[in-house]
């Protein structure tokens, strides 16, 4: 399966700021999919875009998708110590339930 | 709920040997339970998607000979890996189907495995 990919590859900002990741995928999709991994550990669901939504929230998360270009993006506001982590975009296409998962982002938040 | 667990948690063992890691789902029942496979800071590459009663289904460039998936029961998936070689070292990671919407997948939190 062809992976999407997510940029930057990796991201250190100062606590407090706010950490943008941008996801690019190659197929239709029916929904995208936003994940966290802390180190060595599994995975975090974070939040779920439907292809008819452009924009949704989570707490501190805010993620977008533009189906046209095939991209997606995921703000966290306000980043603390506990948001290092890597984070993973997967989408899903129409009737499958198969994930693909993008290339991640690592993220850094500095004390 | 949707809780999902992996056994066990990190294996050494010796090139050439087999090792089973288990995939459960505590608190629902799945039909469907996917093998992941990932490399130190790259990203998750299906392996395969494991059907209870079933016979998997592998990704393409998967050996199934090599990976043995069982699903016997709806709460418990087994991948094996045979004779075992180092560049099979790496962190396998299992997700399961709640059942609910077909979407929502719940990942177990991994087994390291290294084979020396």
């Amino acid at each position: 399966s062809q992976q999407g990919e997510e940029d930057p590859q990796a991201l250190s900002i100062q606590e407090g700021e706010n950490a943008t990741m941008n996801c690019s995928y190659k197929t239709s999709i029916n929904n995208l999919q936003w994940y966290r991994q802390n180190s060595g550990r599994g995975l975090v669901h974070l939040i779920l875009i439907r292809s008819n939504e452009r924009e949704k929230h989570s707490g501190r998360l805010r993620v977008t998708l533009d189906t046209s270009k095939k991209s997606s993006s995921l703000l966290i506001t306000a980043s603390r110590a506990a948001d290092t982590a890597s984070y993973f975009c997967a989408t899903a296409n129409f009737g499958n339930e198969k994930l693909t998962f993008g290339t991640g982002t690592r993220l850094t938040i500095i004390p | 709920g949707a809780v999902v667990s992996q056994h066990p948690s990190w294996v050494i063992c010796k090139s050439g040997t087999s090792v089973k890691i288990e995939c459960r789902s505590l608190d629902f029942q799945a039909t469907t339970m996917f093998w992941y496979r990932q490399f130190p800071k790259q990203s998750l590459m299906l392996m395969a998607t494991s059907n209870e009663g079933s016979k998997a289904t592998y990704e393409q460039g998967v050996e199934k000979d090599k990976f043995l998936i069982n699903h016997a029961s709806l709460t418990l998936s087994t991948l094996t890996v045979t004779s075992a070689h180092p560049e099979d070292s790496s962190f396998y990671i299992c997700s399961a189907l709640s059942g609910g919407a077909w979407y929502e997948q719940y990942f177990g939190p991994g087994t390291r495995l290294t084979v020396t």
